[in-house]
């Protein structure tokens, strides 16, 4: 089946720093979803994006839908620390299930 | 804010045993799906459910594996003989219509088997 790979797989930063992660595939996808996830919590979408080369903004989160189809980024700007989480790509597989990338963990140092 | 409530929040079991989680969607969803995640990795699809009969499933999701929705409003996941390696965070989610791409999941259920 299609596979997600996201990089980096952690990351560690100062609060107020720019994040930026991207998601490729092998295969192309029509939709591109970045969900996030808290310590202890289910994932949260952050951003749909559903066409190719759009932009999108979700306050200090942009995302990207890339013109191949077969890539996305996700940026954060300023982050503080309830930004800290695992952030996961996902795509549709077929009508019924997504397929999730293995996330890209982020931890802000104070 | 509606959202998807799961409970046990962490059940351990002997290896063998029978488990069965609890989901109670949001109210006005009409696709119920169960995801699995081992620690540290990936959350991976296990089974939807539309219209009281499963429309889709993955390998992970065998014969000892089951869902049911008994009333209108709760969607459960039995394993009927437990094995070490389905030790994972199950979580519940749901949507009201396909094509967002956007699922509510609930906070999971841990499920230890020792």
């Amino acid at each position: 089946g299609q596979q997600l790979n996201q990089s980096p797989q952690s990351m560690f930063i100062q609060e107020g720093e720019d994040v930026s992660m991207n998601c490729t595939s092998s295969s192309i996808f029509n939709t591109w979803l970045w969900y996030k996830q808290d310590p202890g919590e289910g994932p949260v979408l952050l951003i749909a994006l559903y066409k190719a080369g759009e932009l999108t903004s979700n306050g200090r989160l942009t995302a990207q839908f890339g013109i191949t189809r077969k890539d996305s980024f996700l940026n954060i700007s300023a982050s503080i620390p309830s930004d800290v989480g695992i952030y996961f790509c996902a795509g549709p597989q077929g009508a019924q299930k997504l397929v999730f990338g293995q996330g890209t963990r982020l931890t802000i140092n104070p | 804010e509606p959202e998807v409530t799961q409970t046990p929040s962490h059940q351990v079991t002997q290896m063998g045993q029978e488990v069965i989680l609890r989901c109670v969607p949001i109210s006005n969803h009409l696709y119920f799906y169960w995801y699995r995640q081992i620690l540290g990795q990936k959350v991976e699809f296990l089974v939807s459910f539309y219209n009281n009969e499963i429309s889709e499933k993955s390998e992970i999701f065998d014969d000892q594996f089951s869902v049911e929705r008994p009333d209108g409003s709760n969607f459960t996941l039995k394993i009927r003989s437990t094995k070490l390696e389905d030790s994972a965070m199950y979580f519940c989610a749901s949507t009201r219509e396909l094509g967002t791409g956007e699922l509510f999941f609930g906070e999971g259920s841990r499920l230890t088997v020792l």
